[in-house]
């Protein structure tokens, strides 16, 4: 099925090990972005990709580094991890141009880091 | 900048019963409007969206109207189902250049039967 593909869906880390969060999407869109969901405080911007081979912080982008591999993939990489990155992390697409159909969302990787 | 409120959850109903979870927002400008739905241990999929002022956006019985004039786009459904039960996210997007995809806190729907 065509959409947003996310690996893992779920990682437990110890405080200040490192991970990737992979994310690959086959719509040939242009643009990605990372969220991460938190309790009462929505979806928020860790950073974005507005086309191949750019990327710009979000709104929370401390702790996070991100990897635009080509036009299907965006990588997010936690260097050294802590327990506020726990939290629920969102990929999203969208075609950059037309903006009005909004975003495509994978489902989601669940990380605990204790 | 621009943003989202959404009313507060959660928002507990019985099945049949009529369903308004309130959105407004604050924009430079005439954004398109979306709502969002997460179900349980999902990603979130978009339920409906507008473009401009007066669209309606309807989708699966759900419908929002975009109303310029007090900066809107409630969402209605006539007869909730117990399968509606999920994370209503209310989003705006400005329609000029390169823009993000600005969420609201989300509004959790409860549906009993």
């Amino acid at each position: 099925n065509a959409g947003v593909t996310q690996t893992p869906k779920f990682q437990v880390l110890k405080t200040g090990q490192s991970m990737t969060l992979q994310c690959a999407q086959d719509m040939n869109h242009n643009s990605m972005y990372w969220y991460r969901q938190d309790p009462g405080m929505g979806l928020r911007l860790i950073y974005y990709s507005a086309s191949e081979g750019t990327t710009d912080k979000g709104e929370v982008p401390n702790g996070y580094n991100v990897s635009r591999l080509n036009k299907r993939e965006f990588s997010l990489r936690l260097e050294s991890a802590a327990p506020s990155q726990t939290s629920v992390y969102f990929c999203a697409s969208s075609e950059s141009t037309v903006t009005n159909y909004g975003y495509t969302f994978g489902s989601g990787t669940r990380l605990t880091v204790v | 900048g621009n943003s989202v409120t959404q009313m507060e959850g959660p928002v507990t109903l019985s099945e049949e019963a009529f369903l308004t979870i309130n959105c407004t927002y604050t924009a430079t400008g005439y954004p398109s409007l979306f709502w969002y739905v997460q179900y349980p241990g999902e990603g979130l999929q978009l339920l409906l969206k507008a473009t401009k002022a007066d669209d309606k956006g309807s989708n699966k019985g759900f419908e929002a109207t975009y109303r310029k004039e007090t900066t809107s786009f409630h969402l209605e459904k006539g007869s909730v189902q117990v399968s509606d039960s999920a994370v209503y996210f209310c989003a705006l997007i400005m329609n000029t250049g390169f823009q993000k995809l600005v969420f609201g806190t989300g509004t959790r729907l409860l549906v009993s039967p």
